[in-house]
């Protein structure tokens, strides 16, 4: 069964620092992995989609990647915004659809 | 874009009536959508995979029979929380996924209902 952990549970950062969101999953038969950004009380966005066969994905600030084989990910954030505050999510499809339990996000001004 | 909507947003309800949620995809067709519940400060847990024509799938330990769910068509699927009770309150969210060629599945989240069972 694919279990999917996030480190760290929670972070609270100053505006203008680069992070780090770490995500772990169990089994490395997945066919892609969503990072998804969820503000309280909120359905998700989708911020960025790393197929299984991709290294990276690159969107604005945000850059994924994908280490299959050791059942890693990585949501890096750059010059962190107030803006960005919120709840990181990421899911891996393999089987069905698993949620990690999320970090969440704190970037004071 | 890929767009889906939920409604109500949000829902008052007395305990052991029916709740019908609703769930849209608007600008594609969606064979399968999601249904998921979120408790708060948890992650989403999937409840069951809504089939169009045929029969939902439930995950371990969800009642189908509490948890009605209905793929009319290819663009609405419905969960009906029926005999609700307060233990039932929580964050509702569907998604459906958007497919651009296998295994290339990318999902798309409904804005959530919530649902508090008083």
């Amino acid at each position: 069964k694919q279990e999917v952990t996030q480190i760290p549970a929670a972070l609270s950062v100053p505006e203008g620092e680069n992070l780090v969101l770490n995500c772990s999953f169990t089994d490395s038969a997945i066919y892609n992995l969503q990072w998804f950004r969820q503000d309280p009380g909120k359905g998700l966005t989708s911020l960025l989609l790393i197929q299984s066969s991709q290294r990276e994905q690159t969107s604005g600030r945000l850059n994924a990647s994908l280490d299959k084989s050791s059942g890693r990910s990585t949501l890096y954030i750059a010059a962190s915004q107030p803006g960005d505050s919120a709840t990181y999510l990421c899911a891996v499809y393999g089987q069905n659809f698993v949620f990690g339990p999320g970090t969440r996000l704190s970037v004071l001004p | 874009g890929a767009v889906v909507s939920q409604h109500p947003s949000w829902v008052i309800c007395k305990s052991g009536t029916s709740v019908k949620i609703e769930c849209r995809s608007l600008d594609f067709q969606a064979t399968t959508m999601f249904w998921y519940r979120q408790f708060p400060k948890q992650s989403l847990m999937l409840m069951a995979t809504s089939n169009e024509g045929s029969k939902a799938t439930y995950e371990q330990g969800v009642e189908k029979d509490k948890f009605l769910i209905n793929h009319a068509s290819l663009t609405l699927s419905t969960l009906t929380v029926t005999s609700a009770h307060p233990e039932d309150s929580s964050f509702y969210i569907c998604s459906a996924p958007l497919n651009r060629g296998r295994p290339s599945y990318e999902q798309y989240f409904g804005p959530g209902t919530r649902l508090t069972v008083t």
